[in-house]
């Protein structure tokens, strides 16, 4: 299987501020046919079910606002919060849909400082 | 817009059996792959499985933990999910959501989720 780890598990930033969560899988995840790397980002906010933010590592989702971003590629990805807003606490999972089972990192904890 | 709903979550006993339904709407289901993903209390996420559609013959998979023990089935006439849960443990004890899969790949959209709890 696939081990996805995230670092740091719990973060404060404060508002404005860069917030940057890694996440690094145990295997490359980028497939050379299609020079894709099968990555996905994913926020739950407390008492609410996870939203898609990221897919193909660098992708946004549907209507997710651009201050999100995603890079990387084979074993180390990265998620950038340029500008911290309020509305930005929450969890946030990666994933790798390279291989069954599509395992998710432990989480990362983003707060206010 | 898309929506997707479950239902069938409760508690049940160790050992026991539940049925887990995702009402799907918004979208047209039968083009779609769709997953299991659980949710222990106060855990994070855990891929459960993933029905493939027809195009693709219908093909299962599933995390070792549940593998023999959990069987996952849709009917696209429906637009219906099901995950059909046996031999439960308590470690299986989480909020269960469906998700639907875009490009055969990541999970695009998720339902509210439903808890089931294995205790006696």
């Amino acid at each position: 299987d696939i081990v996805m780890t995230q670092s740091p598990d719990s973060l404060a930033v404060s508002l404005g501020e860069r917030a940057t969560i890694n996440c690094k899988s145990s295997q490359s995840i980028l497939y050379s046919s299609s020079s894709k790397n099968y990555l996905a980002w994913y926020q739950q906010k407390l008492g609410q079910p996870p939203k898609l933010l990221i897919y193909w590592a660098s992708t946004r989702g549907s209507g997710v606002p651009d201050r999100f971003s995603g890079s990387g590629s084979g074993t180390d990805f990265t998620l950038t919060i340029s500008s911290l807003q309020a509305e930005d606490v929450a969890v946030y999972y990666c994933q790798q849909y390279y291989s069954p089972p599509f395992t998710f990192g432990q989480g990362t904890k983003l707060e206010i400082k | 817009e898309v929506q997707l709903v479950e239902s069938g979550g409760g508690l049940v006993q160790p050992g026991g059996s539940l049925r887990l339904s995702c009402a799907a709407s918004g979208f047209i289901f039968s083009d779609h792959y769709m997953d299991w993903v659980r949710q222990a209390p106060g855990k994070g996420l855990e891929w459960v499985g993933r029905t493939r559609n027809k195009a693709n013959s219908y093909i299962t998979q599933y995390a070792a933990s549940v593998k023999g023990r959990f069987t996952i089935s849709r009917d696209d006439s429906k637009n219906s999910l099901y995950l059909q849960m046996n031999s439960l443990k308590t470690e299986d004890t989480a909020v269960y959501y469906c998700t639907r899969v875009d490009s055969g790949s990541y999970s695009s959209y998720w339902g509210q989720g439903t808890l089931v709890t294995v205790s006696s």
